[in-house]
């Protein structure tokens, strides 16, 4: 059974501080991860990755997958309260028809 | 404006009573797809859609029916049958399988 964990579940951390969210996965026909942000509603994608070892970078956020060790991080430096929220990590399977989510970490940063 | 929307934003229903959910996308994508998620849970996948006039069930279809006749809309029937119908639910779409996928702001159900 295709399966995607994350790890921790909830975090709380104070401004300025440095996160690493993690993500493994274990599916069939691996194509690709994505990164997810999720505030109140509707999640908004971060980014995609598909090649080992290629670090994707936007701002303050970063995200690497390790295709062998089967697992992403996701990275927030300096973070700001603006950045509470849900992080949801997903993969798609069944060639792409399917998307596995796993269950979130919810980011708290506290002022 | 591009995107994907959803209505209603809230919808409370007494058990029993069928209920269908909207999801418009102006976004020319061709797959579409359903999602439930429970409170401290990720995303189920209910059904998806890659093309006009084809569905798959997800890993929870059972007590949800979905149509597909035009491109921008996919809707969602939850039907009495569903045991546990009140989540919240959300639709997404993306260009192709497998590609990013862009959510609608969701409809929380509530069935007493």
């Amino acid at each position: 059974e295709d399966k995607v964990v994350q790890s921790p579940l909830s975090l709380v951390v104070h401004e300025g501080d440095t996160v690493t969210l993690n993500c493994s996965y274990e599916v069939t026909n691996f194509r690709s991860l994505l990164w997810y942000k999720q505030e109140k509603k509707a999640p908004t994608f971060l980014f995609m990755l598909t090649s080992s070892g290629i670090e994707k970078k936007s701002g303050r956020l970063s995200s690497i997958l390790d295709k062998k060790e089967l697992f992403s991080i996701l990275n927030i430096t300096a973070t700001q309260t603006g950045d509470s929220a849900v992080y949801l990590c997903a993969v798609p399977t069944n060639y792409g028809q399917n998307f596995v989510f796993g269950p979130g970490t919810r980011l708290s940063v506290l002022p | 404006d591009g995107g994907i929307t959803q209505s209603p934003k809230y919808l409370f229903r007494k058990e029993g009573q069928n209920v269908t959910l909207s999801c418009e996308q102006n976004l020319n994508h061709d797959a579409m797809y359903w999602y439930r998620q429970d409170p401290g849970q990720g995303l189920r996948l209910i059904y998806y859609s890659q093309i006009v006039n084809d569905f798959q069930k997800g890993d929870i279809a059972e007590g949800y029916s979905v149509s597909r006749e035009k491109k921008e809309s996919f809707p969602l029937t939850v039907t009495s049958a569903q045991k546990n119908p009140t989540a919240f639910y959300l639709c997404a779409s993306s260009m192709d399988r497998g590609d990013e996928q862009y959510f609608g702001p969701g409809t929380r159900l509530t069935v007493t």
